[in-house]
C-alpha cells in the first residue's frame, strides 16, 4: 500500500496567518492527491482534489501544489473556521490511503 | 443538494453481526461508485469497502475481506454495508462516501456524517 507521510502532526497558528501542510508519498501516485478537511464530530469535507484543483465552493485562500511526490496544502490567510485536522489522500493507487492528519490549533 | 445519511450503527458483542445502511439523495445515485471507511476515534481514515455504480464489481480492505459484505440497490438509492464476524478491532465511526468513476474512482467528493459502531461484550 502507499504509505501518506504528513507534517507536521499539529501546528498552533492565529487567524490571518498563512499555513502550510505538507504530504509525503512513498510511491508516484503523479497528480492524485486530496486534501481533506474535518471538524470534531464532522465528517470529512473535501477540499482540494488532483494536487490542485479546488472542490467547488471551498474558498479560494485554500490552494494545493506538487513538487515530485511531495504535496502542499496552503491556507492563505486563516480564519477562525479553518481550526481542524487536515488529511491528504492519494487515489492513484489500490487501495486508496490517507495520511495521519495534521491538526490546525488556535495559538 | 447532495446527502449521504448512515443508519444501523450500535453496540454489537465480539462475533455478532450488524448491517449499515447508507441512504442518497441529491444525485443520480447510479452514475457513482459508493465506499465505506472508518475511523477509530481520535485517529485517522481508513478506506473499507467500495461497489461499483450497477453492483457487479466489489472491492475490500484485506482487513474486512471475507467478513464483509457491501451492497447497494438503485432503485432505492442505498448502499449496505454488512458485517459479519465483528471483532473489537472493528470499532469505529463508519462513513459512506460516493465517487465519480468519470473523475477518479477512489476520489471521494462527499461523505455522509458517519455512524458509531462499538464491538464490546
Amino acid at each position: 500500500d502507499i504509505q501518506m507521510t504528513q507534517s507536521p502532526s499539529s501546528l498552533s497558528a492565529s487567524v490571518g496567518d498563512r499555513v502550510t501542510i505538507t504530504c509525503r508519498a512513498n510511491g508516484d501516485i503523479h497528480n492524485y492527491l486530496a486534501w481533506l478537511q474535518q471538524k470534531p464530530g464532522k465528517a470529512p469535507e473535501s477540499l482540494i482534489y488532483a494536487a490542485s484543483s479546488l472542490q467547488s465552493g471551498v474558498p479560494s485562500r485554500f490552494s494545493g501544489s506538487r513538487s515530485g511526490t511531495d504535496f502542499t496544502l496552503t491556507i492563505s490567510s486563516l480564519q477562525p473556521e479553518d481550526f481542524a485536522t487536515y488529511y491528504c489522500q492519494q487515489y492513484n493507487l489500490f487501495p486508496p490511503t490517507f495520511g495521519q492528519g495534521t491538526r490546525l490549533e488556535i495559538k | 443538494e447532495v446527502q449521504l445519511v448512515e443508519s444501523g450503527g450500535g453496540l454489537v458483542q465480539p462475533g455478532g453481526s450488524l448491517r449499515l445502511s447508507c441512504a442518497a439523495s441529491g444525485f443520480t445515485f447510479n452514475n457513482y461508485w459508493l465506499h465505506w471507511l472508518r475511523q477509530v476515534p481520535g485517529k485517522g481514515l481508513v478506506w473499507v469497502a467500495r461497489i461499483n455504480n450497477d453492483g457487479s464489481s466489489i472491492s475490500y480492505a484485506d482487513s474486512v475481506k471475507g467478513r464483509f459484505t457491501m451492497s447497494r440497490d438503485n432503485a432505492k438509492n442505498t448502499g449496505d454495508l454488512q458485517m459479519n464476524s465483528l471483532r473489537a478491532e472493528d470499532t469505529a465511526v463508519y462513513y459512506c462516501a460516493r465517487s465519480n468513476p468519470a473523475l477518479a474512482v477512489y476520489y471521494l467528493d462527499y461523505w455522509g456524517q458517519g455512524i458509531l459502531v462499538t464491538v464490546s461484550s
